[in-house]
């Protein structure tokens, strides 16, 4: 079956850390993958996206995503984090990557950050 | 330019009764598409609309219903509340000749009680 997975719900990292969050995906073909940052009472603030062309994608915030097709992953990763960086990340995918069901986005269940001081 | 907009914030609604949710996209934007998520989950896709008309649905039933303006905003209408229909609601918009970037409003929590 179609699907996105995120295999850690939660996450706990002290400031100034490495992160990575986990994403695979299970589709007959690549699709077009973002990640998304959702705060509490906040609605989803894209990071990054990737559609095709170079497998490393810098996106806002200071985070950076790899696409590996033989691993159908696409892992967020953040050289250090900050206090701030603390909400649920979503990764998401467009199946059809951009064709017919454009914008019609399949999300993980999310991963809760927690940053320790 | 003023990002997507949602309303209300938040909702309570009793098993039974009927809910519309509103949704002004971003300046710009004629796509709209509709979010359930529940507490715990992803958001889950109801539906999208584009110029007005219907473009694609999620696994969700007819009693999930919406509407696009001329303007572009739309509106979420949900008949006959059940207790599983209580989630944050999210709307998102986008441009079909953009970047197929979506942008997400802040949410409309609705608890049915």
């Amino acid at each position: 079956a179609q699907s996105v997975t995120q295999p850690d719900i939660h996450i706990t990292v002290s400031e100034g850390a490495s992160l990575e969050l986990r994403c695979n995906y299970s589709y007959g073909a690549t699709p077009y993958l973002f990640w998304y940052v959702q705060s509490p009472g906040q609605g989803l603030q894209l990071l990054l996206k990737y559609f095709s062309g170079d497998t490393l994608v810098q996106g806002i915030k200071g985070f950076e995503a790899e696409f590996k097709r033989s691993q159908s992953s696409f892992n967020l990763r953040k050289p250090s984090v900050h206090w701030s960086d603390a909400a649920e990340y979503f990764c998401a995918v467009d199946p059809s990557a951009g064709g017919t069901s454009y914008g019609k986005l399949t999300f993980g269940q999310g991963t809760i950050l927690t940053v320790h001081p | 330019e003023t990002g997507v907009t949602q309303s209300p914030t938040h909702l309570i609604k009793t098993r039974g009764q009927q809910v519309t949710l509103r949704c002004s996209s971003q300046s710009g934007h004629n796509t709209v598409s509709w979010y359930q998520q529940a507490l715990g989950q992803g958001p889950q896709f109801i539906f999208q609309y584009y110029r007005e008309e219907e473009n694609g649905r999620g696994n969700f039933p007819p009693r999930f219903s919406g509407l696009q303006f001329p303007n572009y905003s739309s509106e979420l209408n949900v008949n006959a509340l059940e207790l599983d229909d209580s989630a944050l609601y999210l709307c998102a918009s986008s441009s079909s000749t953009g970047s197929n970037e979506q942008f997400f409003g802040p949410g409309t929590r609705l608890t049915v009680l």
